[in-house]
């Protein structure tokens, strides 16, 4: 079974970093490649980041560049998102997803999301 | 940038039709897809590519995409479907997702 398990959300104060984590299992994760999407307390669906199946290229939303980095260790099956400079509007649920394949490759499966709460 | 634009809320009787709405420039020369997403849970792929459904996805979901407007049609609707639901497109290389419509079935 395709599975993607995200953790290390938590309450972090303004200007405070967090570590995101999001293991995957059941399929070849070197093959894929991953995004961040996150989903602020009842709000729509942004998307954050993306990272190509060996790590090598990258992107970002406007809202989060310069302050948020996506990585990945295939060895351990883990893609990450460092996030540093955090403010009250990154309040969210952080969904990781796996991207098709394809032309316009659709995200499929999410994680269940983590919560990180941006608060003093 | 680019952005799709969605109906807040649609509402549909049991066993009649639900169509959802997505917006965006020129939206039928790039590809759609939607998910569902129910409270509490994370989104679940419903189309993608416009029109193609992944497997275990029911028939009575499908979509369209022309002109500037995608479109989730929802045949037969029942009570499960009651969900909110996202379109999405790609732009250059990144990701634009609709503002969502809740589908309420009454």
């Amino acid at each position: 079974e395709v599975q993607l398990v995200e953790s290390g959300g938590g309450l972090v104060q303004p200007g405070g970093s967090l570590r995101l984590s999001c293991a995957a299992s059941g399929f070849t994760f070197s093959s894929y490649w991953m995004h961040w999407a996150r989903q602020a307390p009842g709000k729509g669906l942004v998307w954050v980041s993306r990272i190509n199946n060996d790590g090598s290229s990258t992107s970002y939303a406007d809202s989060v560049k310069g302050r948020f980095t996506i990585s990945r260790d295939n060895a351990k099956n883990t893609l990450y998102l460092q996030m540093n400079s955090l403010r009250a509007d990154d309040t969210a649920v952080y969904y990781c997803a796996r991207e098709g394949s394809g032309i316009a490759p659709p995200f499929d499966p999410w994680g269940q999301g983590t919560l990180v709460t941006v608060s003093s | 940038s680019y952005e799709l634009t969605q109906p807040p809320s649609v509402s549909v009787s049991p066993g009649q039709t639900a169509s959802i709405t997505c917006s965006g420039d020129k939206l039928g020369n790039k590809y759609a897809c939607w998910y569902q997403q129910k409270p509490g849970q994370s989104p679940v792929l419903l189309i993608y590519q416009d029109i193609k459904r992944p497997s275990g996805i029911p028939e009575r979901f499908s979509g369209s995409n022309s002109g500037n407007t995608a479109t989730l049609t929802i045949s037969g609707t029942q009570a499960m479907d009651e969900a909110d639901y996202y379109c999405q497109a790609w732009d250059s290389s990144t990701v634009v997702f609709g503002g969502g419509t809740k589908l309420t079935v009454l």
